[in-house]
């Protein structure tokens, strides 16, 4: 068990460019969520995924925002024309669910999105 | 989230027992967690109790959950200069069984 992988671990770009991660679940989880993180406050809830279906979405998910997971297995997450407000800590989660019970929710480290 | 609230802050003396605090406000509350994050890093699951449990024991945890006052705690026992990190308090509903709801997290210092 490897545990949940981001990419990359750091981001500085200019406000206005196109941003990317990518999140490797651990590989028998079906279920990959996408949290954002703001200095001193919880992570909040943005969407996920079960296999290659995404099947919730957050109201904070603006239409900037975009997820896949084409294959079921790993996911990117890509923030177009990034805005200050963007700066946060971008955390993947995975999980393994089966009928109606879910396991518990694992993290990456998370990739830190700084915009100048 | 002010769905699940914590206090901010708690400072103990090494050795002693660490107890976090938690509220809740919904009562379709499933599952409720406890998550360790350093600084840095992303979030280390501690442990975890099913909506129909009172208490948990892991080792040096040992979690308790009150139904009635939506209250959940967390004690760390012996608590060590490692131990030092922000703790979140955290739940799934019924409704949204998918994602967790997470507190402003407590950040536990330890003195030596």
């Amino acid at each position: 068990d490897t545990g949940v992988s981001q990419d990359p671990r750091h981001k500085i770009t200019k406000r206005g460019q196109n941003v990317t991660f990518r999140c490797d679940p651990i590989s028998e989880h079906n279920r990959l969520y996408w949290y954002r993180q703001t200095l001193g406050q919880g992570p909040e809830f943005l969407t996920y995924f079960q296999n290659e279906a995404q099947l919730e979405k957050s109201r904070l998910l603006s239409d900037r925002f975009s997820a896949e997971r084409p294959k079921g297995s790993f996911s990117t997450l890509e923030i177009q024309r990034t805005e200050q407000g963007d700066s946060a800590m971008y955390l993947c989660a995975s999980s393994f669910s089966r009928g109606g019970g879910d396991q518990p929710q694992h993290f990456g480290d998370g990739t830190r999105l700084s915009i100048l | 989230g002010e769905d699940v609230e914590q206090s901010l802050f708690l400072s103990v003396r090494e050795g002693d027992s660490s107890v976090i605090n938690c509220t809740y406000t919904d009562s379709s509350s499933t599952y409720l967690y406890w998550y360790k994050q350093e600084p840095g890093a992303g979030l280390q699951l501690l442990t975890y109790i099913f909506s129909n449990m009172d208490m948990k024991q892991d080792q040096r945890l040992t979690v308790l959950l009150n139904k009635k006052d939506k209250h959940l705690s967390l004690r760390i026992a012996d608590t060590q200069t490692g131990d030092s990190a922000i703790y979140f308090c955290a739940e799934t509903r019924y409704s949204s069984a998918s994602k967790i709801i997470f507190g402003s997290g407590t950040r536990l210092s330890i003195r030596p």
